[in-house]
């Protein structure tokens, strides 16, 4: 049975950087298809990036390309976002999800990880 | 500004029928790409509740179904109950901008 579990909540300031993990039980982290997820306060979810594990490739959203990092760590089956150049606008929770195969979104997310808040002020 | 466009809320009485709708794009849903929604209750994380546009996972009540034509996708959510009151995305992919995209969210609320 698949499980993501995320790590605990974050604080920084205004122009820091944020890494936030997210712990894959059940499977191994470099064969699945993990994508990162945020929703700002009241606001709708928005996908920031995905990784294929059929070709290796990493796609991220335009809008965070040069500022979002997604790896992965075998040796303890852990997956990692991070985030530089902060700004209040990232003040969001952060999700984790799986998708059976693409990285791109084709076959829809269905194990979630349960969200890391990360909260930018100065 | 969401690539998919949703209606911002819908409501129903116990037992109705809502349709919440999810339109796109030829760069998306016409494409044709898969159509996926989940709901979101409050303070949790999203759960898929369809996929493959008309596709239940294990678990998900017969009460839920989708359905896509065109641009557009739908979610059908028969039967009304109080625990359906919560947030529902629909989620597919955009080859223009090769990026995984989410509709804006539909607030349902059971009156």
């Amino acid at each position: 049975q698949l499980q993501l579990v995320q790590s605990g909540a974050e604080v920084r300031k205004p122009g820091a950087s944020v890494k936030v993990s997210c712990k894959v039980s059940g499977y191994t982290v470099n064969e699945l298809a993990i994508h990162w997820v945020r929703q700002a306060p009241g606001k709708g979810l928005e996908w920031m990036g995905g990784f294929a594990p059929e070709d290796g490739e990493t796609i991220y959203a335009q809008k965070f390309q040069g500022r979002v990092t997604m790896t992965e760590d075998i040796s303890t089956n852990t997956a990692y976002l991070e985030l530089s150049s902060l700004g209040s606008e990232d003040t969001a929770v952060y999700y984790c999800a799986q998708e059976p195969a693409s990285g791109r979104g084709y076959y829809g997310l269905d194990v979630w990880g349960q969200g890391t808040t990360v909260t930018v002020s100065s | 500004q969401s690539i998919l466009t949703q209606p911002p809320s819908v409501s129903g009485t116990p037992g109705q029928r809502v349709v919440i709708s999810c339109t796109g794009s030829n760069s998306n849903i016409g494409a044709p790409y898969d159509v996926h929604w989940y709901q979101q209750l409050p303070g949790t994380a999203p759960k898929l509740l369809i996929y493959g546009n008309t596709r239940r996972p294990s678990g998900v009540p017969a009460r839920f179904s989708g359905s896509k034509s065109g641009t557009s996708a739908s979610l059908a959510v028969t039967g009304l109950q109080a625990e359906d009151e919560a947030d529902y995305f629909c989620q597919s992919y955009d080859i223009t901008l090769n990026a995984c995209v989410f509709g804006g969210g539909t607030k349902l609320t059971v009156l």
